[in-house]
């Protein structure tokens, strides 16, 4: 079965900490997979988007990484800001019918 | 551009009446996509449409639910009759060239059905 899961389902950390969120995936065969952040009442915006060969890509403070032998991937955020605060969604294309399959996200909480 | 472009943003309406919920692309897009957002089931793609064709609609949850493209900058989700557990956000978003790229998602109707 294609399934996504995210870990943690939730986190609180200070402001300039780092952290790093988590995505196992089965869904196979693999095409790509994209974090998105969803601000409270807002739709996801795209951070990154990584394909097979990519190990690493990285947009401003955020650094997304992929294994695609273990089906795994991170998110990284460097020097944490209160407009973090958010949402961070796990998204993985592929499967046997080309399915779009969302994790449930994990819930980034930044305190002052 | 605009972005995607959905109306109305809050939608409160009593359990049976009809709903429509509706979305503009972002422009040249060839593809758009509605999903469902609730707390305990999180995000859901209902239906996606290529070229204002339905390509995958398995996820919409049941007839209740239908979805039109009617030209390639508008599209429609009807819920009738609407039911209090299709209380949810919904979003449209669009998407350029294939559906495995990068989506444009609008900022949402959030629907409470009484």
């Amino acid at each position: 079965k294609n399934q996504v899961e995210q870990s943690p389902q939730s986190l609180i950390i200070l402001e300039g900490k780092n952290c790093t969120l988590q995505c196992n995936y089965t869904v196979s065969p693999f095409s790509n997979l994209r974090w998105y952040k969803q601000d409270t009442g807002r739709g996801p915006v795209s951070l990154t988007i990584m394909t097979f060969s990519e190990n690493t890509k990285s947009n401003g403070r955020y650094t997304a990484t992929l294994d695609a032998d273990t089906k795994q991937s991170s998110l990284h955020i460097t020097a944490s800001q209160l407009s973090d605060s958010a949402s961070y969604i796990c998204v993985v294309s592929g499967g046997s019918a080309s399915k779009i399959i969302f994790g449930s996200g994990t819930r980034l909480s930044i305190r002052p | 551009d605009a972005g995607v472009i959905q109306s109305p943003r809050h939608e409160v309406t009593e359990m049976g009446q009809e709903v429509t919920l509706r979305c503009k692309p972002i422009s040249g897009h060839d593809y758009l996509f509605w999903y469902r957002q609730t707390m305990m089931r999180g995000l859901e793609l209902l239906i996606y449409f290529n070229n204002n064709v339905p390509i995958d609609d398995s996820g919409m949850p049941e007839d209740r639910f239908s979805a039109k493209m009617p030209n390639a900058s508008f599209s429609t989700l009807k819920i009738q009759p609407s039911e209090p557990r299709d209380s949810a956000v919904y979003f449209c978003a669009s998407s350029f060239y294939t559906a495995r790229e990068t989506q444009y998602f609008g900022p949402g109707t959030r629907l409470l059905v009484l």
